[in-house]
């Protein structure tokens, strides 16, 4: 089955600073990779996706790349902002049995 | 158009008491997922329905736990004789039907406390 690996577990930016966090899977055939922001005590939130069939999607200052031959996609904030502190998540979704595998988390903290 | 919901958004149950977990998918949502998120911790699959079917399980514990999504009506994740360890969030999670469409959208979660 699917297993998706995250980095770093932690990382700490200064505000209006970049940051960037990768996750690789491991089935070749998924083929849909979301990214989910989730704020202390509430649900995760879908912030931005991308199909096997692009390379790079973009909406403002997020990003997101996929590199299908080395499996392994990434999260590109720029301009980080104090309420971009939160947990991001990363998933896979198999294409056959059309289940997602998430990645274990990573807690963005942006300091003013 | 109306998000995932689920309720209770909380819950308290003693320790032998049965707990019932209801989510709601998105309208024109036939797939639904149920993780559970302990504190500080990722989010770990259960079980993955469509309706009237359960397509993967394998995240759910052998016993004591049970998931429906019947024709009509809210998914049921029901966990049976509660131990002080399943207190955790239980969050829902719905996509449409495999048409192309992937999107998961996760609903507001229940915290199931067990005292």
């Amino acid at each position: 089955g699917e297993n998706v690996e995250q980095h770093p577990s932690t990382l700490s930016v200064q505000e209006g600073d970049s940051a960037v966090i990768k996750c690789t899977y491991s089935d070749s055939a998924s083929n849909y990779f979301p990214w989910y922001k989730q704020e202390l005590g509430k649900r995760p939130q879908l912030i931005i996706d991308i199909r096997s069939n692009v390379g790079e999607k973009k909406d403002q200052r997020i990003a997101v790349t996929l590199n299908k031959t080395a499996k392994h996609f990434s999260l590109h904030i720029t301009e980080t902002q104090p309420e971009d502190s939160a947990v991001y998540f990363c998933a896979a979704r198999d294409n056959y049995g059309q289940n997602f595998v998430f990645g274990p988390g990573t807690r963005l903290s942006v300091l003013p | 158009n109306a998000g995932v919901m689920q309720n209770p958004r909380h819950l308290v149950r003693r320790r032998g008491q049965e707990a019932r977990l209801r989510c709601s998918p998105m309208k024109g949502h036939s797939h639904v997922y149920w993780y559970r998120q302990l504190p500080e911790e990722g989010l770990k699959f259960m079980v993955y329905l469509q309706k009237e079917n359960i397509i993967d399980e394998s995240g759910m514990p052998k016993e004591r736990f049970s998931a429906e999504f019947p024709k009509e009506g809210p998914s049921i994740l029901r966990i049976q004789q509660v131990v002080r360890g399943d207190s955790a969030a239980y969050f829902c999670a719905s996509s449409p039907p495999n048409r192309g469409d992937y999107e998961q959208y996760f609903g507001p979660g229940t915290r199931l406390t067990v005292t």
